[in-house]
């Protein structure tokens, strides 16, 4: 079973210009979470999704920033307009879709480092 | 509102000697409660966790932490230290049964030596 998915790696961008960040959840899972983690910082929630549904986004900046998980897919975090201060960590989690403790554990995957420049 | 503190940011071992990382939350409501470990340039990876039950909660890799309620704490601990654990760990808090956003303190790292 493989893990969560998350593309790319590393991504440059040079101020003014547009991020994608992919994740691909767990087969199985249906519910991500996207975490940023700023330099010596630990992470920071910035928004929790279900298919087609934005369930908690109180973590996101208001402005630049979108998240979407469409019915067929990998979830998607856009920053429009980047700026030096977005440099970080993005990471992405999921957890299964089925009632009980399982529910409460999140799998992460390996990170998305964005530089700006 | 729910936080977690994780006293000492850099903690050093000796190959051998026991871990103790500490974590306390704060919370209205009762937690579920989480240790992730993080090696350089990877994702976070379950330790373990406390949801309900055995306030004693065993882990991968020897690791175990115990829910103290009363102390609003859940410090990680190993008997003894092994090179390859040197990494950072996070303590994380959720606050309700169902799959919600995990609130993360700042992390400690590990480092062992010789």
């Amino acid at each position: 079973n493989a893990g969560v998915m998350q593309n790319p790696r590393h991504l440059v961008r040079r101020r003014g210009q547009e991020a994608r960040l992919r994740c691909s959840p767990m087969k199985g899972h249906s519910h991500v979470y996207w975490y940023r983690q700023l330099p010596e910082e630990g992470l920071k929630f910035m928004v929790y999704l279900q298919k087609e549904n934005i369930i908690d986004e109180s973590g996101m900046p208001k402005e630049r920033f979108s998240a979407e998980f469409p019915k067929e897919g990998p979830s998607i975090l856009r920053i429009q307009q980047v700026v030096r201060g977005d440099s970080a960590a993005y990471f992405c989690a999921s957890s299964p879709s089925q009632t009980g403790a399982l529910r409460d554990e999140q799998y992460f995957g390996p990170g998305t480092r964005l530089t700006v420049t | 509102a729910q936080s977690v503190t994780q006293l000492g940011s850099h903690v050093s071992v000796s190959e051998g000697a026991l871990v103790l990382l500490r974590c306390n939350y704060s919370s209205s409501v009762p937690p579920y409660l989480f240790w992730y470990v993080q090696y350089p340039n990877q994702g976070l990876q379950l330790l373990l966790k406390y949801t309900t039950g055995a306030t004693l909660v065993k882990g991968i890799n020897g690791f175990e932490a115990e829910f103290k309620k009363s102390e609003t704490s859940f410090h990680l601990t190993k008997p003894s230290a092994h090179m390859s654990d040197a990494a950072e760990y996070f303590c994380a808090v959720s606050y309700t049964g169902t799959a919600s956003k995990l609130t993360f303190g700042t992390g400690t790292r590990l480092q062992v030596t010789l």
